[in-house]
């Protein structure tokens, strides 16, 4: 079935960086846009980032602009998040999010199970 | 934009109707979704664009609205409907959530 799994999450020190990725199966991945979405420990979510189904256009929260970067490999059918000097309040669940029958205004249809990011020291 | 959701939490019956309001800082013409969230899982869509009902998901939740207010109709709940609701806004990039209404068992 449509599935998405996120990886490469992790306990990181304070300004070091890290890599998830979200493997993508049973559907046209460079069909679709693609989310991050995080949730902090005990919060609400908060979008992350966003990137079109070529690559081309991709949109970030402020709280990230700057550190962390959204990019997508179609033939490996792979969605990464690049997060560097993180912080503190990075800290959270990620889940990856698949744009609703490629209509960026309906919402999100797919999501991944997450994977938890812990920066601490 | 801001979304603000009313009440931050609820508690009810099995067999109750609940609704939840959802409110944007300036108009978002339809552009609204909203979720469900059980502890420890992802969201799960419910409802996109103000009113239409995602694949799969029981008719007894609907949606309504438009510009700035919306909500969240749950016409009888049922024991699976407990958890935490959040709607989120789709106009214009970057994209926020509200703060989510839990609904917990009376």
């Amino acid at each position: 079935q449509v599935q998405l799994v996120e990886s490469g999450g992790g306990v990181v020190q304070p300004g070091r960086s890290l890599r998830l990725s979200c493997a993508a199966s049973e559907f046209s991945f460079g069909d679709y846009g693609m989310h991050w979405v995080r949730q902090a420990p005990g919060k609400g979510l908060e979008w992350v980032a966003v990137i079109s189904h070529d690559g081309s256009s991709k949109y970030y929260a402020d709280s990230v602009k700057g550190r962390l970067t959204i990019s997508r490999d179609t033939s490996k059918n792979t969605l990464y998040l690049q997060m560097d000097s993180l912080r503190a309040e990075d800290t959270a669940v990620y889940y990856c999010a698949r744009v609703h029958s490629t209509y960026y205004y309906y919402g999100m249809d797919v999501w991944g199970q997450g994977t938890t990011v812990t920066v601490s020291s | 934009i801001q979304l603000t959701q009313s009440p931050s939490s609820l508690s009810a019956s099995v067999g109750d109707r609940v609704t939840i309001t959802c409110r944007a800082s300036q108009g978002i013409s339809s552009y609204l979704a909203w979720y469900q969230q059980k502890p420890g899982k992802a969201p799960k869509l419910l409802i996109y664009a103000a009113s239409t009902l995602q694949s799969g998901v029981p008719s007894r939740f609907s949606g309504s609205g438009s510009g700035t207010d919306f909500t969240l109709t749950i016409s009888s709940l049922q024991p699976e409907d407990f958890a935490t609701y959040y709607c989120q806004q789709l106009n214009s990039y970057p994209l926020t959530f509200g703060p989510g209404t839990k609904v917990d068992i009376k």
